[in-house]
């Protein structure tokens, strides 16, 4: 059973960066695929990237020039960073794994969530 | 790339049937069959429910179905249930290589 647990600042102030990491528990973390999907405050879910074990990454085109996915395979993780942030970045950020039925690219299933962190940008 | 079209809410009887429309276009919904599904309970993990368009993963009910016509994918929730009370969400992939969402759409059972 894969379980992921995340964690970083709650609070970022305007123009700075956001930055979270999500630990992954379980499974096969270089046989997977791994996505951070976001959900503003009354809103739906927005696909944010992903990033596979090898640190390839693929973003939402509305995010890339802003945004950077990696990884760290030794400790089972993988991050996100988002520049120069806004109001509008406030939102419950999750990381996901990637699933494909046939085990080939493309991943475009979320079969495991983290709990997800609300991150605010505010003064 | 725009957000797949869901109905806001959806509301039905206990042991009713219920579907949720989750509309797209020729460059996701209408050209693959990776479309999937999410029931989200607020302030929980999303559960993924419907993959492949109607495929269930392990565990979930079969009371849950998917189906696609052309660029529109639907979720049918048969016997509903009060624990069915939640927000759903369909997902597709793109022709851009990208993965979308849909609006959402709230469940209600009144």
């Amino acid at each position: 059973q894969v379980q992921l647990q995340q964690w970083g600042a709650g609070l970022v102030k305007p123009s700075e960066t956001l930055s979270l990491t999500c630990t992954v528990y379980g499974g096969s973390f270089s046989g997977s695929c791994w996505n951070w999907i976001r959900q503003p405050p009354g809103k739906g879910l927005e696909w944010i990237g992903e990033v596979n074990h090898r640190g390839g990454t693929n973003y939402n085109p509305s995010l890339k020039s802003r945004v950077s996915l990696s990884v760290d395979t030794s400790g089972n993780q993988l991050s996100l960073r988002l520049t120069s942030v806004t109001a509008a970045d406030t939102a419950v950020y999750y990381c996901a794994r990637g699933f494909s039925a046939s085990g080939r690219y493309p991943n475009p299933y979320f079969d495991s969530w983290s709990q997800g962190s609300l991150v605010t940008v505010s003064s | 790339q725009s957000a797949l079209t869901q109905p806001a809410s959806v509301s039905g009887s206990p042991g009713q049937s219920i579907t949720i429309s989750c509309t797209g276009s020729s460059s996701d919904v209408g050209s693959y069959n990776y479309v999937s599904w999410y029931q989200h309970h607020p302030g929980k993990a999303p559960k993924f429910i419907i993959y492949d368009v109607t495929k269930r993963p392990s565990g979930v009910s079969d009371r849950f179905s998917g189906s696609k016509s052309g660029n529109t994918a639907s979720l049918t929730i048969s016997g509903l249930q009060a624990e069915d009370e939640a927000d759903y969400y369909c997902s597709s992939y793109t022709s851009s290589t990208t993965y979308v969402f849909g609006t959402g759409t709230e469940v209600t059972v009144v």
